[in-house]
């Protein structure tokens, strides 16, 4: 059980839009920054998205990210049918001392 | 290129012990904080530890606390992960990973090696 929530799947047509919660609280989102990772099957992650928003080069502006709160979201527009896979929001917990992922979204395009 | 090679998987007995290799090439190792992250069959991630570039700070998930040790040697440009009592449970892909960040508070993993398997059989 993590500390962090996400919602199990999302899907939308291609070219739509889908939109990935991740909640937590004042000890990991509230206080820390947010990276998400998007995980193709049988192969490693990948970061998408650091410090809440920022994107590394090579990622496309279709993805983006923004935190309020202790609620991160991730959104990813325009979608491909090459975007399918599962998406990892991850943070620091103070509390906990430990770096903690939520337990992931599989994005399918319909 | 930069680039993470783990090593060292291995099918290994409940109880049991194994030690896991991360090389590190094409960047500055000594400068990097580690995180070791691993993924059971079918499950999502799961972080375990964290390695200071000089290994003076670390951090473990209850889940490996005093079972696993991760070190480093920077002359070598090598993580390792000493793994002790090994439980069925502890059958995944490991990966290591570079942290990026002033600080943990602000971590994130910016290079990724594509893992080795270890699996515990009971």
């Amino acid at each position: 059980q993590s500390v962090l929530t996400q919602p199990p799947s999302v899907s939308a047509a291609p070219g739509q839009k889908v939109t990935i919660s991740c909640s937590g609280s004042s000890s990991n989102i509230g206080n820390n920054y947010v990276s998400w990772y998007q995980q193709f099957p049988a192969t490693a992650p990948k970061l998408l998205i650091y410090d809440n928003d920022k994107r590394p080069s090579g990622i496309p502006d279709r993805f983006s990210g923004s935190k309020s709160g202790t609620s991160a979201t991730l959104d990813i527009t325009g979608l491909q049918s090459g975007d399918e896979a599962d998406f990892y929001c991850g943070t620091w917990d103070s509390s906990l001392s430990s770096y903690v992922f939520a337990s992931g979204t599989r994005v399918a395009v319909l | 290129e930069e680039q993470l090679v783990e090593s060292g998987g291995a099918l290994v007995q409940s109880g049991g012990s194994l030690r896991l290799s991360c090389a590190a090439f094409g960047f500055m190792f000594s400068k990097s904080g580690m995180y070791w992250v691993r993924q059971a069959p079918g499950k999502g991630l799961e972080w375990f530890s964290y390695i200071s570039p000089g290994s003076g700070t670390m951090y473990y998930a209850d889940s490996v606390k005093g079972r696993f040790t991760s070190s480093r040697d920077n002359a070598k440009n090598s993580l390792y992960l000493q793994m002790n009592s090994l439980r069925a449970e502890d059958t995944a892909v490991y990966y290591c990973a570079r942290v990026r960040g002033a600080t943990v508070y602000i971590s994130y993993m910016d290079l990724w090696g594509k893992g080795t398997t270890v699996t515990v059989s009971s």
